[in-house]
């Protein structure tokens, strides 16, 4: 089955760090560019970082551009983003993405994980 | 950054009925526009992109129209499956790269 799983996520005090993971199955997951969108509580989606097919080029928004890396391994079929100097404002269920496009980017999503909740409180 | 506004807020129709959304951009993104759907405790699903063309799978019931400014998503005749929350997002401007609508929640009239 194609899919996409989450963990990681959970309660951290303000300031502290944590490490999403994305298992992917059912594709080859070397040949797409993957991203992180995240859904604050009762808000909308919001793109986080991608990270292209070799893991060679990132982005990130700028919300969290110096805080967040991804990053990925492609012998383990896994996606990951490393997530420092926590906020309260970071506080969402994180979603892994794939983009279907193999060479460039197309800022769409095909395929979605069902998402891991990060709560950031003291 | 884009603004992508999504109207109605909440849209109540019965089965077998046609349902419209729509999704306003503050400014062009050509036809750089998709839509998913999501489903509580569910990840969200690509129904269109391109603005018009349906992702792989996707029952032909779901249409989207629309350019520059103005995006119509139609679900030509609900089936239950169909009740979920509609999200657009314009993949056309930096920065950010994309933006989303906040949401249009398909409940059952």
């Amino acid at each position: 089955e194609v899919q996409l799983v989450e963990s990681g996520g959970g309660l951290v005090q303000p300031g502290g760090s944590l490490r999403l993971s994305c298992a992917a199955s059912g594709f080859t997951f070397s040949s797409y560019w993957m991203h992180w969108v995240r859904q604050a509580p009762g808000k909308g989606l919001v793109w986080v970082s991608r990270i292209n097919s070799d893991g060679s080029s990132t982005s990130y928004a700028d919300s969290v551009k110096g805080r967040f890396t991804i990053s990925r391994d492609n012998a383990k079929n896994t996606l990951y983003l490393q997530m420092n100097s926590l906020r309260a404002e970071d506080t969402a269920v994180y979603y892994c993405a794939r983009d279907p496009g193999t060479t460039v980017t197309t800022w769409y999503f095909d395929l979605w994980g069902r998402g891991t909740l990060v709560t950031v409180s003291s | 950054e884009i603004v992508m506004t999504q109207s109605p807020a909440t849209l109540s129709v019965s089965p077998g009925e046609r349902a419209t959304l729509s999704c306003r951009a503050s400014q062009s993104v050509s036809s750089n526009l998709a839509w998913y759907q999501q489903k509580p405790g569910q990840a969200p699903r690509l129904l269109i992109y391109g603005a018009s063309t349906r992702a792989t799978g996707i029952p032909a019931r779901f249409s989207g129209s629309g350019s520059g400014t103005e995006f119509t998503l139609t679900i030509s005749s609900l089936q239950s499956e169909d009740f979920a929350v509609y999200y657009c997002q314009q993949y056309n401007n930096w920065p950010p790269p994309c933006t989303f609508g906040q949401g249009t929640k398909l409940e059952i009239k």
